[in-house]
């Protein structure tokens, strides 16, 4: 079974910080990854996926990912903040047509 | 998103009564699925459907039930609703195969008391 670990529960940053939010997953077959943000009272969409090719994903609003195949890890990362990223952001694995999420990871930006 | 609907928005419902939440789409997508999203836990997935009268169980499936008897429909059951329900459900779609990721519905916020 499949398997997803987000290491940072609550991540607190200041306008134009750089990001990079940890993912973990565990998975025996070939790999879809994604990350979904869910804005305060929203539902999720979808940031970026990874498929296969390029490791390195550009998603939506100035968001990429990185897969790592040796490190189980599909980090999220953006290079300069804004007050509206405040979000929850979640990473996911899909296997056997079945998309397991981690825990989340809640991210408030300070003006 | 376009395309998927989940219905009620909002329930309130007392200890023991049984309640049905619908999940419609118009993609004639394969793939349906229902996830509970608690603070804490994340999305949970409760059952699944790859198919019209195909259904199997997520990790969190005990005290639920689910139907699909059309394309188009998902519907999720709680026999005898507990507190422990209490809970946001998410309804999603897919299709099969290829570059597809997965739309969610507005979600149903139950309330059991």
């Amino acid at each position: 079974a499949q398997s997803v670990s987000q290491h940072n529960h609550h991540v607190i940053l200041s306008e134009a910080a750089s990001l990079e939010l940890g993912c973990n997953y565990s998975y025996g077959g070939t790999v879809n990854l994604f990350w979904y943000v869910q804005y305060p009272g929203q539902h999720l969409q979808l940031l970026l996926k990874y498929f296969s090719g390029d490791p390195l994903v550009k998603g939506i609003k100035g968001f990429e990912a990185e897969f790592i195949k040796s490190k189980f890890s599909f980090n999220l990362r953006k290079p300069s903040v804004q007050w509206s990223d405040t979000a929850e952001y979640f990473c996911a694995v899909r296997g056997n047509e079945k998309l397991t999420f981690g825990t989340g990871t809640r991210l408030t930006i300070i003006p | 998103d376009a395309g998927i609907t989940q219905s009620p928005r909002h329930k309130v419902t007392e200890t023991g009564t049984p309640v049905t939440l619908r999940c419609h789409q118009t993609e004639n997508h394969r793939y349906m699925y229902w996830y509970r999203q608690d603070p804490g836990h994340g999305l949970r997935l409760i059952h699944y459907s790859y198919g019209v009268k195909d259904t199997d169980k997520g990790e969190v499936s005990d005290g639920y039930s689910v139907s699909r008897s059309k394309t188009e429909d998902f519907l999720l059951t709680l026999e005898s609703a507990t507190s422990s329900q209490t809970s946001v459900y998410f309804c999603a779609i897919t299709e099969r195969g290829g570059n597809y990721g997965y739309t969610f519905g507005s979600g149903t916020r139950l309330t059991v008391v």
